[in-house]
């Protein structure tokens, strides 16, 4: 079946625009989580849902960034007024069974975002 | 709190040869821990994990990990590289307590020298 898929796959913005990068989750699956990398560096985690709540939001670096899932599928991060700091790639991943710490997080392609 | 240690931001290996990439982890509670491998404009894959059931790990392509508490090491060897082994490589730990985000390392890149 199909993987997890995001979109966009490259962003080019402006800074001081908003933002809004899409996951589509493995169909089925009940968790879904959201990272940033950096260039050279390994994934930092942001945020993850279990099925439309949001069970920790401690990864997010300000109140600029927003993640919502409000039908327990598709998940939108939204990053308001952007700056040249927020240029990375973001990594969505999903997984089957929320609450199980051996469970494995499927990944997707990630967007690219270059705040300009 | 917990945390992963990747030595070797690149590692080159002559094909053929033995591949080992290290990883070193600091946890508080009993880890879960990943290797994960990235390959050019693809997601990030998984190649074994460490769930307790068995100290060494088997995993696809070859792949496989010995989990040492006393040295607190989850370091990915295979005995033989392949060209098509050239990739980026993420250790990843996540605590006992639950199903949250993965801490990873920085990333090795595997260069497979012909």
């Amino acid at each position: 079946g199909a993987g997890v898929s995001q979109s966009p796959r490259y962003k080019v913005t402006k800074r001081g625009q908003d933002v809004a990068l899409r996951c589509d989750p493995i169909s089925g699956h009940v968790s879904l989580y959201w990272y940033r990398q950096a260039l050279g560096q390994g994934p930092e985690f942001l945020t993850y849902f279990n099925y439309e709540a949001q069970q920790d939001k401690s990864g997010l670096p300000n109140d600029r960034f927003s993640a919502e899932r409000p039908e327990g599928s598709i998940s939108t991060l939204t990053i308001q007024r952007t700056e040249q700091r927020d240029s990375a790639m973001y990594r969505c991943a999903s997984s089957t069974v929320g609450g199980a710490p051996t469970e494995t997080q499927y990944f997707g392609p990630g967007t690219r975002l270059l705040v300009l | 709190a917990q945390s992963v240690t990747q030595l070797g931001s690149h590692v080159s290996v002559s094909e053929g040869a033995l591949v080992l990439l290290r990883c070193n982890y600091s946890s508080s509670v009993p880890p879960y821990l990943f290797w994960y491998v990235q390959y050019p404009n693809q997601g990030l894959q998984l190649l074994l994990k460490y769930t307790s059931a068995a100290t060494l790990v088997k995993g696809i392509n070859g792949f496989e990990a010995e989990f040492k508490k006393s040295e607190t090491s989850f370091h990915l060897t295979k005995p033989s590289a392949h060209m098509s082994d050239a990739a980026e490589y993420f250790c990843a730990v996540r605590s006992g307590g639950g199903a949250d985000g993965l801490t990873f390392g920085k990333g090795t890149h595997l260069i497979i020298q012909p």
